[in-house]
């Protein structure tokens, strides 16, 4: 089983709709969770950091479950410009990162 | 602000060659990883250096990689001699000491193994 997982999707939607993405980790003790963003060919660029509480940036919302291991993405009024691949990465308390391998997101016009 | 920087952004060598990668963090930056994405994967960190000591090589591959970063700023990363299988993207990342949760990540090396 992958540390951490993702539906690698592509996931094709429309301009202006709503698209979610899940992502399962498997270490229980993990202690950090974030969203980075990657277009093609170029680095992974961080997006948000993921607290239990939620966050809420702009259009973009964050959720950490920590019962069931799961992180999720929530993108309102998708635009154009937010194609990408979206990267769900866990920090297990050290100082290395756990990548799971990537959502792609393409919004259509 | 620069961001990091690495050198070169592709490199295609003949199997058995030497390749040196450079990175170069973002000025203040104690923290610096080496990761890579071969295709299909994910990408998978190499090691961590705080200044100029390791502090965790567990995902190096073998010793056909050695890391180094004397002085504490720029680091490079060989691989002596070259297989098939480390053609990826290279990236370096890197953070600061009081917010090494937050990596900010260089453009990448691609490396192409011929």
């Amino acid at each position: 089983r992958k540390e951490v997982e993702q539906d690698p999707g592509p996931f094709n939607v429309p301009e202006g709709a709503t698209v979610a993405f899940n992502c399962t980790y498997s270490n229980s003790a993990s202690q950090s969770f974030f969203w980075y963003r990657q277009d093609c060919r170029k680095e992974p660029k961080l997006l948000m950091s993921v607290y239990s509480s939620g966050n809420e940036d702009g259009r973009f919302t964050a959720q950490l479950n920590r019962a069931s291991q799961y992180i999720s993405l929530l993108i309102r009024d998708s635009k154009l410009s937010d194609s990408a691949t979206y990267l769900c990465v866990v920090n297990e308390g050290t100082y290395k990162y756990i990548f799971g391998t990537g959502t792609r997101l393409k919004v259509l016009a | 602000e620069a961001g990091v920087t690495q050198f070169p952004s592709h490199s295609v060598i003949e199997k058995g060659q030497t390749v040196t990668l450079r990175c170069d963090p973002i000025s203040g930056h104690d923290n610096l990883y080496w990761y890579r994405r071969v295709m299909g994967k994910e990408i998978k960190f190499l090691l961590h250096f705080v200044k100029e000591s390791k502090q965790d090589e567990s995902g190096m591959p073998n010793n056909r990689f050695l890391a180094e970063r004397t002085g504490g700023t720029y680091s490079t990363l060989k691989v002596q001699p070259a297989e098939l299988e480390d053609s990826g993207v290279y990236f370096c990342a890197s953070s600061q000491i009081a917010t090494y949760y937050e990596q900010y990540f260089g453009p990448g090396t691609r490396l192409t193994v011929t």
